[in-house]
């Protein structure tokens, strides 16, 4: 149980165009949603919380403009990387808490993103 | 950001020996303190949370303590199969976020 499906997992991109990353809890309800993001030899690095129906939480030095993330349903949260850039490039995964506040996270598999 | 460290980055051990790595996190305002395995390829699964100063808790090999007042826990995997090569992370919280160690990489040698 408690599985997370994280889409595309790996994606291509031009510089200044948008991308856009779905993550889904398959099998159950996640209230809140988590957005990291991982350099290589670094640790996940948290963007932004998100809770159902609700506008997400950045962290800071994470620009809210730049990285779009709507959790429309408590089975669907999308991060959209807008007008990517080189330097947008890295490894981002979700992850869903479902049930009590200090539960385990589930993770999607990531997705590489790579702009040319 | 919280500071989380975790060490050895990196280490190999032979199929049979047993381990052991660390995981340092901020000593104030605990809350909980995750352990994860992270296999190549897959995501991360959740191995423990631990809550309480003196914790240790179990699962099959694989087994972890806690020392909430001085900042640290151990995991440890007795008896080592090439299947427990991976990456290890840990993660503190204060509050409902969690704060990353960059993850101990143990390679199991056959």
């Amino acid at each position: 149980g408690a599985v997370v499906s994280q889409h595309p997992s790996w994606v291509i991109c031009k510089s200044g165009t948008s991308v856009k990353i779905e993550c889904r809890s398959l099998d159950f309800q996640a209230t809140t949603m988590f957005w990291y993001r991982q350099f290589p030899k670094q640790s996940l690095m948290l963007m932004a919380t998100s809770n159902e129906g609700s506008k997400a939480t950045y962290e800071q030095g994470v620009e809210k403009d730049k990285f779009l993330i709507n959790h429309a349903s408590l089975t669907l949260s999308t991060l959209t990387v807008t007008s990517a850039h080189p330097e947008d490039s890295s490894f981002y995964i979700c992850s869903a808490r479902g049930g009590a506040p200090r539960g385990p996270l589930h993770f999607g598999n990531g997705t590489r993103l790579t702009v040319t | 950001i919280l500071n989380v460290e975790q060490s050895p980055q990196s280490l190999h051990v032979q199929e049979g020996d047993s381990t052991n790595f660390t995981c340092s996190f901020p000593s104030s305002n605990f809350y909980a303190l995750h352990w994860y395995r992270w296999e190549t390829a897959k995501s991360p699964e959740a191995l423990f949370v631990m809550t309480l100063n003196g914790d240790e808790k179990k699962k099959g090999r694989i087994s972890a303590t806690l020392n909430t007042k001085e900042g640290y826990s151990y995991l440890y995997i007795k008896g080592s199969q090439p299947e427990d090569s991976a990456t290890y992370l840990c993660a503190f919280t204060n509050d409902y976020k969690l704060s990353f160690g960059a993850g101990t990489t143990v390679t199991v040698r056959a």
